[in-house]
């Protein structure tokens, strides 16, 4: 079954500190990976995105993904956190074909304290 | 704002009652879906239109009923709900499937309380 695991249900970090989230997933193929982000009484916003190329990927606010092939992961970085940044981050994947579904992680809270 | 808007924001409804949430979305989209947010669980695909045509039923309970008169315009019909329907009930939109990595625009969401 495809699935999608967020292993920290939190992360703290300081200010100014790098931080990272983990994403790995279960999925048949090469799947497209996504991240968004929710912040408090709001939507899911797009983060970005992995299609192809480079298994490095830039998105929004600074943040920045890596994807590991033979990890099977996506772990969402950046290199210095602000407080704003605290939110909750959700990991998605969709397989490459028409039938495929974008699947959710169950989140990890980013609390980034100054 | 993501161009995808929801209306009520809150709503709290008894097991009996019979309410709509609404989705607009003004991306020119084709694609639109219903997602149910729990705490601490992943988000849960409900439903899935393309083209106004449901494409995805997720084994939902048939106490949600799902329209999209437009691509545009989604609603969830809500009647007899339990308690444990309680949850953010989120709609988003995407352009048609055949683009397979398009991401989603996600509506703020309906916080739905079941008494």
């Amino acid at each position: 079954a495809q699935s999608v695991a967020q292993p920290e249900d939190q992360v703290n970090v300081a200010e100014g500190n790098p931080l990272t989230v983990k994403c790995t997933y279960s999925v048949s193929g090469n799947p497209y990976l996504f991240w968004y982000v929710q912040y408090p009484n709001r939507g899911l916003q797009f983060l970005l995105k992995y299609i192809t190329g480079d298994n490095l990927v830039k998105g929004s606010y600074g943040f920045e993904a890596e994807f590991n092939k033979s990890q099977t992961s996506f772990h969402l970085k950046k290199p210095s956190a602000l407080v704003s940044d605290s939110a909750l981050y959700f990991c998605a994947v969709k397989e490459r074909s028409n039938t495929g579904k974008l699947i959710f992680g169950q989140g990890t809270t980013l609390q980034v304290k100054p | 704002e993501t161009g995808v808007t929801q209306t009520p924001r809150h709503l709290v409804m008894g097991m009996t009652n019979k309410k709509s949430l609404k989705c607009e979305q003004h991306l020119g989209h084709n694609a639109m879906y219903w997602y149910k947010q729990s705490a601490k669980k992943p988000l849960e695909l409900m439903f899935v239109y393309n083209f106004k045509e449901q494409t995805e039923n997720n084994s939902v309970p048939s106490r949600f009923s799902p329209e999209c008169p437009n691509s545009s315009h989604l609603f969830l019909h809500l009647h007899t709900l339990q308690p444990e329907d309680s949850a953010l009930y989120l709609c988003a939109s995407s352009p048609p499937e055949g683009g397979l990595w398009n991401e989603q625009f996600f509506g703020p969401g309906t916080r739905l309380t079941v008494l």
